[in-house]
């Protein structure tokens, strides 16, 4: 079955630390893996996708097929950078498989 | 404001009541998912639209559950003779031809 885990439910970090939110997923064809964020009060937002090979607001995130992993990363957090972030995978042509989310605290 | 929008954002209801929510996608996205979300977990998928096309209906949708998107546009989602166990946050996305689509607000239902 298609699923994603994001073993840490809560992460704490200072201010200007590096960040890595963790993601793993278990798929037997190609996945393609996406990060969301949702700040305090707002609408689920895409950050990024696995296909497009982007940075977004200092955010990267690499497809490692031999750990089944797509986690988040950023070298220096900013204050801006708490929110809620879920990881999602997509199946087949339509819908995401979405992690449970880790609630990101960036710690002045 | 030209992204999906969801009404209504709010929803009380009594257990055993018929509620309906709907939801405006971006105009030219011709897909639209609806998923559910509950407290601490991520969105879980309940259905897919292709146009007005039904094209996949998740097994949490129960026969309590029905979805329509007639002409292409505005969906609706409808819960009949609802249940404590049905509220959650009701979200809704648009998308072109690709994944990772665009969410709205969401729906809060509350069952009372």
């Amino acid at each position: 079955a298609q699923r994603v885990t994001q073993p840490e439910k809560l992460l704490s970090v200072f201010k200007g630390a590096p960040v890595e939110l963790k993601c793993n997923y278990s798929y037997s064809g190609s996945p393609e893996l996406f990060w969301y964020v949702q700040y305090s009060r707002q609408r689920l937002q895409l950050l990024l996708r696995h296909i497009s090979r982007e940075s977004i607001k200092g955010f990267t995130a690499d497809l490692n097929k031999g750990e089944t992993s797509f986690h988040l990363k950023k070298p220096f957090a900013q204050e801006e950078d708490s929110a809620m972030y879920y990881c999602a995978l997509g199946r087949g042509a339509q819908k995401l498989v979405f992690g449970q989310g880790t609630r990101l605290t960036i710690n002045p | 404001d030209t992204g999906v929008s969801q009404n209504p954002r709010h929803k009380i209801t009594k257990r055993g009541q018929n509620v309906t929510f709907r939801c405006d996608p971006i105009s030219e996205h011709n897909r639209l998912y609806w998923y559910r979300q509950t407290l601490g977990q991520g969105p879980e998928f309940l259905t897919y639209f292709q146009n007005e096309a039904q094209l996949e209906k998740s097994r949490l949708l129960s026969d309590r559950f029905s979805a329509e998107r007639p002409k292409g546009s505005f969906s609706t989602l409808e819960i009949q003779r609802t249940e404590q166990g049905d509220s959650a946050m009701y979200l809704c996305a648009s998308s072109p031809a690709q994944r990772g689509g665009f969410f709205g607000p969401g729906t809060r239902l509350t069952v009372l």
